[in-house]
């Protein structure tokens, strides 16, 4: 059953700890990107990996970190560092060619910081 | 940043009518697609329609774009409650084929 799978559904955090987000893919994919979305918005792209070992700031890296060291997983850090990380994190991959860059999606993580 | 707009923002109707929702954009673009969020969910990839296209269907759905003026339209035709979700476009944002940029969505509520 292939896809993609974030884990936890939901977590709790306290301010000045640093946690991080699991998404893994089974697609096959080489590029994996992670978003935020705020209550009645759209997505903002924090973080994206084209391929294994090399990944790529988005809009509001700030506060995030990410790591790619195999083409599967590619978690998500939230740092102490970001002001506001209350938000809903959205993992997806995709085969990353230039024309079929149709994304697929994870079922989202919703953080909140206590 | 955002760059495709989506409008309206909400959408009510009765289940049985058609619900049309618009998207704008800036930039010139190789290809548009839509995407359809549940509450509290992913997104799921709807229909994508390249730039040298101007409509395309996929079951209900009709996907139009128009390039001269930097826009696309997605119908749901003869609407049912369970389409009630956030509708979303996404394009590659200027310089770049490999991210998407996402507009802000469309909430409909179709109403048994």
């Amino acid at each position: 059953d292939g896809g993609i799978t974030q884990s936890p559904k939901y977590l709790f955090r306290k301010e000045g700890q640093n946690v991080t987000l699991s998404c893994e893919q089974n697609l096959n994919h080489d590029a994996m990107y992670w978003y935020r979305q705020d209550p009645g918005q759209g997505l903002r792209l924090i973080y994206y990996s084209q391929i294994v070992n090399d990944f790529q700031k988005g809009d509001i890296a700030e506060g995030y970190s990410v790591s790619r060291e195999k083409k599967e997983s590619f978690p998500l850090t939230v740092t102490s560092a970001q002001k506001n990380p209350t938000a809903f994190y959205l993992c997806a991959s995709s085969i990353g060619g230039l024309d079929n860059n149709e994304q697929f999606f994870g079922p989202g993580t919703r953080l909140t910081v206590l | 940043s955002q760059q495709g707009e989506e409008d309206p923002q909400a959408l009510s109707i009765q289940e049985g009518e058609n619900a049309t929702m618009n998207c704008s954009y800036k930039t010139s673009i190789n290809n548009l697609q839509w995407y359809r969020q549940n509450s509290g969910r992913g997104l799921v990839h709807l229909i994508l329609i390249r730039s040298n296209e101007r409509e395309k269907h996929s079951g209900r759905l009709r996907v139009t774009l128009d390039t001269s003026k930097k826009s696309s339209s997605l119908l749901i035709t003869a609407s049912r409650a369970a389409d009630t979700a956030s509708y979303f476009c996404a394009r590659p944002p200027s310089g770049s084929a490999r991210q998407l940029t996402f507009g802000s969505g469309t909430q409909l509520t179709v109403l048994p």
